[in-house]
């Protein structure tokens, strides 16, 4: 079966754009999660979304948002670009609220903002 | 709130020895688990090993294994036989039932052939 699969691999972007990253959940997996990890640190939580609802959204700017598709896939998009964004954001997916605890990584996205 | 503190940024260990990665954390939960996960140069973050709070008996999957002091609030990770392949960045983490994961910042693992 496939994992969590997203894209683009990698992007630049200039500062005062705005970016989309895509996620693609593992089959059967109602739950998506978003991470941004900057360089040297671990894994910051950003959104949980479950049936197409929020259920988390972490210490992150409005300029941070997301969505997830009828077909659990989902979406990370973030406005107003700030060099500080540049990170590798990771998608997670999960059975469903309830089985956080089995989250499953997905390659990541760099974004690099210049 | 949860932390997790991983105080060892840097780790070296000769191929085929043995070495442990240190990580302590603090909730006021009871309900709760900890992780431990690899991130090599690939980038891909893959789950070593899961420790249920509520579980006495310390995690193992084949050369890793955990030391889990509840009241202590530790959970340390021994790599047995250390292989070449086990070169990686290692995150110890908190999640729980309906919630996010909480990483600590990481360990880089080197392995000296």
């Amino acid at each position: 079966d496939a994992g969590v699969t997203q894209s683009p691999t990698h992007l630049i972007k200039t500062r005062g754009q705005q970016v989309t990253l895509r996620c693609s959940p593992i089959s059967g997996h109602k739950s998506v999660s978003w991470y941004q990890q900057v360089l040297g640190q671990g894994p910051q939580f950003i959104f949980q979304y479950y049936e197409k609802e929020e259920r988390g959204r972490g210490n992150f700017p409005d300029r941070f948002s997301a969505r997830q598709f009828p077909n659990y896939s989902s979406e990370l998009n973030v406005n107003a670009l700030l060099l500080g964004d540049s990170a590798l954001y990771l998608c997670a997916s999960s059975l469903g609220v309830g089985r956080a605890y089995e989250q499953y990584f997905g390659p990541g996205t760099r974004l690099t903002v210049t | 709130a949860q932390t997790v503190t991983q105080s060892q940024p840097e780790m070296s260990v000769q191929e085929a020895e043995t070495v442990t990665l240190s990580c302590t954390y603090d909730t006021s939960e009871s309900d709760y688990y900890l992780f431990w996960y690899k991130q090599p140069p690939s980038r891909q973050m893959i789950l070593v090993i899961r420790q249920e709070a509520y579980k006495q008996q310390n995690a193992t999957e084949n050369r890793f294994s955990v030391n889990f002091q509840k009241a202590a609030k530790s959970f340390s990770l021994k790599i047995s036989d250390s292989q070449l392949g086990d070169a990686a960045m290692y995150f110890c983490a908190y999640g729980r039932r309906d919630d996010k994961i909480i990483f600590g910042k990481g360990t880089r693992l080197h392995i000296l052939p």
